[in-house]
């Protein structure tokens, strides 16, 4: 089964700190993305990265870096965390060469409070 | 930009009946993927179904199926013999196909609950 692992489940940090979410996928995929999930909002695609080094804008990222090192691993930076960031985290990996289509498999999610 | 609208955000079900959860999109490309996404209560989202549009036959997936309409943009999805384990947030998205095409586009969900 692919497998992406996200580090943290739930995470409290204070305004101001620095907070890193990682996220390793163990399938190969060339595409990783980064999501937000708030209520009422559904998904907004933050960062993704269709390579190693390589970094996309998605729809909201103010406020967020990213860094893809290794093709495995893809981590989000909020180099200094707002309350408006408190939300759900979802990694996602994917592939078009596997299925022509970029047929995502997410992680578990990371739950972020910022007070 | 494609968007994605799903109308309807709760919905409920008896167990055992079916139901359908609509999702209609936008855009003006002609080849591209839809997928329908589960979400269970603190669990992770996993693939429910997926189209590709040059096909015209709608896919199915044991009780899950979905009905394509390409002229009106619509894909939505049905649940036949809805089980308790179907409760979940559900969510339509939309790729386009080809190189570079990676981003998907969410819809805003459709809660259901399945009632015993």
């Amino acid at each position: 089964d692919v497998k992406v692992t996200q580090s943290s489940r739930y995470l409290v940090k204070r305004t101001g700190e620095k907070v890193f979410l990682e996220c390793v996928q163990d399938m190969d995929h060339e595409n990783m993305f980064w999501y937000r999930q708030d209520p009422g909002l559904g998904l907004r695609l933050i960062y993704f990265s269709y390579d190693v080094k390589m970094k996309e804008k998605g729809d909201i990222p103010e406020g967020y870096s990213v860094s893809r090192e290794k093709k495995e691993r893809f981590s989000l930076i909020l180099e200094s965390a707002s309350t408006n960031q408190t939300s759900m985290y979802l990694c996602a990996s994917g592939s078009l060469a596997l299925s022509g289509a970029n047929v995502l498999t997410f992680g578990a999610g990371s739950r972020l409070t910022v007070l | 930009a494609q968007t994605v609208t799903q109308s309807q955000p709760e919905m409920s079900v008896q167990e055992a009946e079916t139901v359908t959860l609509s999702c209609t999109y936008d855009t003006s490309e002609s080849n591209y993927y839809l997928f329908w996404y589960k979400q269970p209560p603190s669990r992770q989202m996993i693939l429910v179904i997926r189209q590709e549009a040059y096909k015209q036959q709608n896919a199915t997936e044991n009780r899950f199926s979905v009905n394509f309409q390409k002229a009106a943009k619509s894909f939505s999805l049905k649940i036949s013999d809805s089980q308790l384990g179907d409760t979940a947030m559900y969510f339509c998205a939309f790729c386009n196909s080809g190189a570079g095409s990676y981003q998907l586009t969410f819809g805003k969900g459709t809660k259901l609950s399945v009632i015993p």
